[in-house]
């Protein structure tokens, strides 16, 4: 299994600023993924965050607004840029223990960001 | 694309009676399946998963789920539903060798009556 600690758990930002929530698991980690839940509805994956290369993007989200960084095999981190209210949602990051059948995904708690 | 649907939205229900819920996936090669628990105002929990062999998997707090390859279902159900599983519902589709990402459905609220 894998333990996970995301920062910051919530906040609260004006329309136009940035956020950098901070996701980092206990041990290394192949897959590292960034969901996003908006208000009442289900999770979309943002993107997959590759070690030492560029985030692959899912369709509709693109690396301008959501720029992802990881660094090493236990830390990423996702930006939401120049916020506005529609970005008011809670932001997940996930690990999957492998890549093969049996592979499981395991959830921070989640960083709640509500843009005014 | 590949893509997850749960049958409904919002499931009212009184207390002691069976829980089904519905989820099929669309993809024809090998998954791994999910069901999570979203209590009101708290995180993701995995309430149950299947990887392989008895398409019957049991999982926390009396819920169990049956795999159907031939209808790509994977069909949560209980017994007998308390007030305490009032809750959001999701199930999530991995497929093999696509790195772990996971694909969730719409999601079924569940409120029970006490």
């Amino acid at each position: 299994s894998a333990v996970i600690s995301q920062k910051p758990s919530r906040d609260i930002c004006q329309r136009g600023t940035s956020l950098t929530i901070q996701c980092q698991v206990d041990s290394q980690v192949t897959m590292m993924f960034w969901y996003r839940q908006q208000p009442g509805q289900s999770l979309t994956l943002i993107a997959t965050a590759n070690q030492g290369s560029e985030a692959t993007y899912e369709s509709g989200f693109v690396i301008d607004k959501f720029p992802i960084s990881r660094p090493n095999l236990t830390f990423s981190t996702l930006t939401v840029s120049n916020m506005s209210p529609e970005d008011s949602s809670i932001y997940l990051c996930s690990v999957s223990t492998g890549l093969s059948t049996g592979t499981e995904a395991f959830f921070g708690q989640g960083t709640r960001l509500t843009v005014v | 694309a590949q893509s997850v649907s749960q049958h409904n939205h919002h499931v009212i229900l009184s207390e002691a009676a069976s829980l089904e819920l519905g989820c099929n996936y669309s993809y024809g090669g090998t998954v791994n399946l999910f069901w999570y628990v979203q209590y009101p105002g708290q995180h993701l929990q995995l309430l149950l998963k299947y990887f392989s062999g008895d398409p019957l998997v049991k999982g926390i707090k009396g819920f169990e789920a049956e795999f159907i390859k031939s209808k790509f279902s994977f069909n949560l159900r209980k017994p007998s539903v308390q007030w305490s599983d009032t809750a959001e519902y999701f199930c999530a589709v991995m497929i093999y060798n696509q790195g772990g990402k996971l694909i969730f459905g719409q999601g079924t609220e569940l409120s029970v009556k006490p």
